[in-house]
């Protein structure tokens, strides 16, 4: 059964950094692509990043392109997301995300990041 | 590719027929559409991929088609457990991934 389970978002200031992890289980985590989601407070779901099995394909939305970085650890089986120079409007609650084909299959329960002084 | 769902809230009772509409602002291809239901304090979940395949587990209540850039999901009787937000999302187009804004479907 597929189980993702993020952690590491926490209250950071404006400017500051963090990086989320999501421990993946459950499945064969090297042969997926895999994403990270945010939905603000309140609001509807937006992407920020997917990234290739092997790591090679990377893509960002424009709204954090440049201040974000998506990585993974297949031997460790984790997904990661840096986030650096974080501004009000990137408090969310972030979640993981397996694909299925060209859906996103699988969730994690998310992790709340709040960006404020 | 800018995903537009309409309406923006629907009113029904259980045992009536849901009809969700996301509308693409360019042609897409079929296999890269799917919806999700999203319930209060959940994660989301996968309902239909490729516009018209169920996910795992998703009953036969939920069904999607589409007609050149028009997307709906259909639910054909509502039960009380299906009143939450369901979202559209494509893939592949720059931007590489992307949510419609979302429908509510509330218990009249």
């Amino acid at each position: 059964q597929v189980h993702l389970e993020e952690s590491g978002g926490d209250l950071v200031k404006p400017g500051g950094s963090l990086r989320l992890s999501c421990a993946a289980s459950g499945f064969t985590f090297s042969d997926y692509y895999m994403s990270w989601i945010r939905q603000a407070p309140g609001k509807g779901l937006q992407w920020i990043s997917y990234i290739s099995s092997s790591s090679s394909t990377i893509y960002y939305a424009d709204s954090v392109k440049g201040r974000f970085t998506i990585s993974r650890d297949n031997a460790k089986n984790s997904l990661y997301l840096h986030m650096n120079s974080l501004r009000a409007e990137d408090t969310a609650v972030y979640y993981c995300a397996k694909f299925f084909g060209y859906a996103l299959g699988s969730w994690g329960q998310g992790t709340l990041v709040t960006v404020s002084s | 590719i800018v995903l537009t769902q309409s309406p923006g809230t629907l009113s029904l009772s259980p045992g009536e027929r849901a009809t969700l509409s996301c509308r693409a602002s360019q042609s897409l291809s079929n296999d890269y559409l799917a919806w999700y239901q999203q319930k209060p304090g959940q994660a989301p979940r996968l309902l239909i991929y490729g516009s018209s395949s169920r996910a795992t587990g998703i009953p036969d209540r939920f069904s999607g088609s589409e007609s050149g850039t028009d997307f709906t999901l259909t639910i054909s009787r509502l039960e009380p457990e299906d009143f939450a937000v369901y979202y559209c999302q494509q893939y592949g187009s720059s931007p590489q991934v992307t949510f419609g804004q979302g429908t509510r479907l509330d218990i009249k």
